[in-house]
C-alpha cells in the first residue's frame, strides 16, 4: 500500500528566503506526483504536476523534482513572499490506482 | 465555468439523522472523487466514478453512498451520521480517470456530527 509523507510538518521562514518542502512515497512504481496548494478553509489547487517520465516542472517561482527511485519529490519556493502562506499537500498516484495524499507542510512566510 | 462547487458549506447534524453533500462540475469531465479531510491525515478517498452509471469504493466507503446518474453531478450520501464522520469533505473532478490529468477541488463542506 502506498504511504506517503511529508516533511516538516509546518514551517515558517522570514520574506526573501528560498526553501524547500519535501514528500517521501513508498512505492516508487508511481504514475505521477501532483503539488497542491490549499488555503485555510478552502479548497485545493493544483501547482504543479510531474509525470513519472519527468524529472522536474517549473511554474513561476516553484520547481518540483522527481527522483522516482529514492522515492521523494521536492518543491522549491524562490524569494518566498506572505502570499506564499498556505498548507502545501503532495499526492501520488500508481498505475491504474488513485491518488494517496500527504498530511501536508504547513507554510508561514513572514513579512 | 464555475469549476467544481460543492453544497453546504457547512452543516451541523445530529446522529442519526441522513443527509445529501452535493457536487456538481461544468467541465465536462469524466473522473470524479469524494474525499475527507481530518487533521494530521491528509485527504482520505471515499468514493469515486469514471463516468455517469459507474461508482466504485475508496479507501474509507464506509457509512457513505454514491450514485452518478449524469457528467455533473456526483452527490454523496451519509446514511446514519456520526460522530466519526465530522470532517471537511472535498469533491473533485478530472477530465480522465487513472490521475494522468490535473485535478480540481471543490471548496469543502464542513460537517460536525454531534
Amino acid at each position: 500500500k502506498q504511504e506517503v509523507t511529508q516533511i516538516p510538518a509546518a514551517l515558517s521562514v522570514p520574506e526573501g528566503e528560498n526553501l524547500v518542502l519535501n514528500c517521501s512515497f513508498t512505492d516508487s512504481a508511481i504514475y505521477n506526483l501532483q503539488w497542491f496548494r490549499q488555503d485555510p478553509g478552502k479548497g485545493l489547487t493544483s501547482l504543479l504536476l510531474i509525470q513519472s517520465s519527468q524529472r522536474e516542472q517549473t511554474s513561476g517561482r516553484l520547481n518540483a523534482s522527481l527522483d522516482k527511485s529514492s522515492g521523494r519529490s521536492t518543491l522549491y519556493i524562490a524569494a518566498s513572499q506572505p502570499g506564499d502562506s498556505a498548507t502545501y499537500l503532495c499526492a501520488v498516484n500508481n498505475y491504474g490506482q488513485n491518488f494517496v495524499f500527504g498530511p501536508g507542510t504547513r507554510l508561514s512566510v513572514l513579512p | 465555468n464555475a469549476g467544481v462547487t460543492q453544497t453546504p458549506k457547512f452543516q451541523v447534524l445530529k446522529t442519526g439523522q441522513s443527509m445529501t453533500l452535493q457536487c456538481a462540475q461544468d467541465m465536462n469531465h469524466e473522473y470524479m472523487s469524494w474525499y475527507r479531510q481530518d487533521p494530521g491525515m491528509g485527504l482520505r478517498l471515499i468514493h469515486y466514478s469514471v463516468g455517469a452509471g459507474i461508482t466504485d469504493q475508496g479507501e474509507v466507503p464506509n457509512g457513505y453512498n454514491v450514485s452518478r446518474s449524469t457528467t455533473e453531478d456526483f452527490p454523496l450520501r451519509l446514511l446514519s451520521a456520526a460522530p466519526s464522520q465530522t470532517s471537511v469533505y472535498f469533491c473533485a473532478s478530472s477530465r480522465t480517470p487513472g490521475g494522468s490529468e490535473t485535478q480540481y477541488f471543490g471548496p469543502g463542506t464542513r460537517l460536525l456530527v454531534l
